[in-house]
Order: structure tokens, then C-alpha cells, then sequence
């Protein structure tokens, strides 16, 4: 069945640190994939997504790179925020409107 | 604004005491899901639906029902809420497939 591993948490940084989050897939077809933010108290909010082989998605200074040779989507901002402190979770989508999730990966960042 | 509203925010109740889970989205979205979220498992889907009168299960739908009777609304309903359903449950609903799915606030509930 479809499947989201994702780097186990929680990481801890320093401000303006490098980020990666590693994320890979299972899944029959050809999924969208997602990363999504939790930011503490709140729901998930939609952070990037890339819907085809080789795309890029980005939104506030991260990115994610749809690799279909390596069924990957790693997460990565070259240089992170206090204010990046959030759970993040890749997901994947293959059709039905199903969402199949990772674990989340608990982000701190320290000044 | 769009959003997708979850009611209650906090709920305890006891065993076997049946309780209904709001949701409603002003979108005009087709698409809505129910989530629970517990540690060390992430998000799994327990009921979705594709339009009005067509739900079906996700991952983990033993011991919730769900409708649709009209499009902006959703409801989970625990017949029967045992501890095991002590849960964080987020609504989520979206335009279309492999579009952005916007989630409520969450609602935590407690069984004892």
C-alpha cells in the first residue's frame, strides 16, 4: 500500500542553520506530494507541494524537489528562523482525495 | 474568510456516551476528510467524502460514522467513544484532487 517515511524528529537548531527533512514514498502510480506545516495550537497548513516528476515546490524560503528515481521529496531551507518552529509532515496523494501522511518531524529553532 | 470550522475544540466525556464532532467549510469544496492525529503515528484518515451523499472509509474508520447531507458540512459522530478514541481530530477539506487541502483548528477529545 501507499506509504510516507519520514525523518524521525525532533531536530533542533541554531538560527540561520541549514534545514533538510528527508522524506520518501511508496505508491502505485504517480502521486502529488506535499509538505505541510503545524505550527503549535493551530491545524495543518499547506507549505509547498509538487505534483509531477522533477518539479520544484517553494514557499517561504523552502523547497522540495519531486524525485521519482529516488521516490524522494526532502524538505530544505538554507537558512531557518525562530519562527520556522513547527511540526512538519510530508504527504502524498494518490487519487480519492486520500492523503496519506508521515509521522511529522518536531522542528526547534534557538536564537 | 475561508476556513474550515471545528466545534467543539475541547471535549471529555465518558465511555459509550455518544457525541457529534462538527465541521463545516465555506469554501464550496467537494472534497472533506476527517484525521486523527496521535504521537509517533502522524495523520491517519478515518472517513472522507467526495460530494453530498458519497462517503467512504479511510485507514482507520472502526468505531466513527460520518454524513454529508449538504455540502459545507460534515459531521463525525462516536456512537459508542471508547479511551482508545482519546485523539487530537483535525477536518480537512479541498477543491479537487491533488489541490491544497485546508485543515480546522483541531479538536481534542478525551474519552475516560
Amino acid at each position: 500500500g501507499d506509504s510516507v517515511t519520514q525523518m524521525e524528529g525532533p531536530v533542533t537548531l541554531s538560527e540561520e542553520a541549514f534545514l533538510t527533512i528527508n522524506c520518501t514514498y511508496t505508491a502505485t502510480g504517480y502521486p502529488s506530494l506535499f509538505w505541510y506545516v503545524q505550527y503549535p495550537g493551530e491545524g495543518l497548513q499547506l507549505l509547498l507541494k509538487a505534483t509531477k516528476a522533477d518539479d520544484k515546490g517553494s514557499n517561504k524560503g523552502f523547497e522540495a524537489t519531486y524525485r521519482k528515481e529516488t521516490t524522494s521529496f526532502h524538505l530544505e531551507k538554507g537558512s531557518v528562523q525562530v519562527s520556522d518552529s513547527a511540526v512538519y509532515f510530508c504527504a502524498i496523494q494518490t487519487g480519492a482525495n486520500n492523503l496519506f501522511f508521515g509521522t511529522g518531524t518536531r522542528l526547534t529553532v534557538i536564537p | 474568510e475561508a476556513q474550515v470550522t471545528q466545534n467543539p475544540r475541547y471535549l471529555i466525556t465518558v465511555t459509550g456516551k455518544k457525541l457529534t464532532v462538527t465541521c463545516s467549510q465555506n469554501m464550496n469544496h467537494e472534497y472533506m476528510s476527517w484525521y486523527r492525529q496521535d504521537p509517533g503515528l502522524g495523520l491517519r484518515q478515518i472517513y472522507y467524502s467526495m460530494n453530498v451523499e458519497v462517503t467512504d472509509k479511510g485507514d482507520v474508520p472502526e468505531g466513527y460514522k460520518v454524513s454529508r447531507k449538504e455540502k459545507r458540512n460534515f459531521p463525525l459522530i462516536l456512537e459508542s467513544p471508547s479511551p482508545n478514541q482519546t485523539s487530537l481530530y483535525f477536518c480537512a477539506s479541498s477543491f479537487a484532487l491533488n489541490t491544497e487541502a485546508f485543515f480546522g483548528q483541531g479538536t481534542r477529545l478525551t474519552v475516560v
